[in-house]
């Protein structure tokens, strides 16, 4: 089945762990996002790829990393988790350019303790 | 400071009846506005989009109309079902780039 998968779905993490939310996308898109929602807040980016091999940076990346190392998958890492980081996370890929219409997965919910 | 802003929180409608969904936004240089609309325990689906040279774009029950000059934009749910309660959140890209999410809209078509 076409789209993205994201993994784990729920996690409790005690805080200062380290802690990788897996994404992996099988439509062959050149863009990925990751997203924290939050109640209130909607929809925040953290960090996005436009192309593999790249990174940049979105509205709230501080306390979180990512790489590309291929079109597929996008981890997001948090080094050294902190309760604030407590949210649902949201993994997103699109074509470059035209609608940019994002596809989302189905969302890791991330309980810091 | 929010780029794009949805001033309600909780919309109820009656089924049958047209709901209303209201977005703002400050930057001018915003040149397409989509919306989409989330399920609980799911991610976000893509509903309707609309370019800046437009005013309205229409798709089947789902109509949404901008105002560039109040930098507004609005979908209409006519009619409202069941179905449609969901969170809708409003969203905005400058050219080519990442999108810009306003904070959603909870809407509860009441049977």
């Amino acid at each position: 089945i076409a789209g993205i998968t994201q993994a784990p779905t729920s996690q409790i993490l005690a805080a200062g762990r380290r802690m990788t939310l897996r994404c992996t996308q099988d439509m062959r898109h050149n863009a990925m996002y990751w997203y924290r929602q939050d109640l209130g807040l909607g929809l925040r980016l953290i960090h996005y790829s436009n192309t593999a091999g790249t990174t940049g940076k979105g509205e709230v990346p501080d306390g979180y990393s990512v790489s590309r190392a291929n079109t597929d998958d996008f981890p997001l890492t948090l080094a050294s988790a902190v309760p604030s980081q407590t949210s649902v996370y949201f993994c997103a890929s699109s074509e470059l350019g035209g609608k940019n219409e994002q596809f989302f997965g189905p969302g890791t919910r991330l309980t810091v303790l | 400071d929010q780029q794009v802003k949805q001033n309600s929180p909780s919309l109820s409608v009656q089924e049958g009846r047209i709901s209303i969904l209201n977005c703002d936004y400050t930057n001018s240089m915003f040149d397409y506005f989509l919306w989409y609309k989330k399920y609980p325990a799911e991610g976000p689906t893509f509903l309707i989009s609309i370019s800046s040279i437009k005013d309205k774009n229409e798709d089947g029950r789902f109509t949404v109309f901008l105002n560039k000059s109040a930098k507004h934009l609005s979908l209409h749910i006519v009619p409202s079902q069941p179905g449609d309660s969901a969170v809708y959140f409003c969203a905005a890209r400058i050219s080519a780039r990442q999108l810009t999410f306003g904070s959603g809209t909870q809407l509860t078509v009441l049977p």
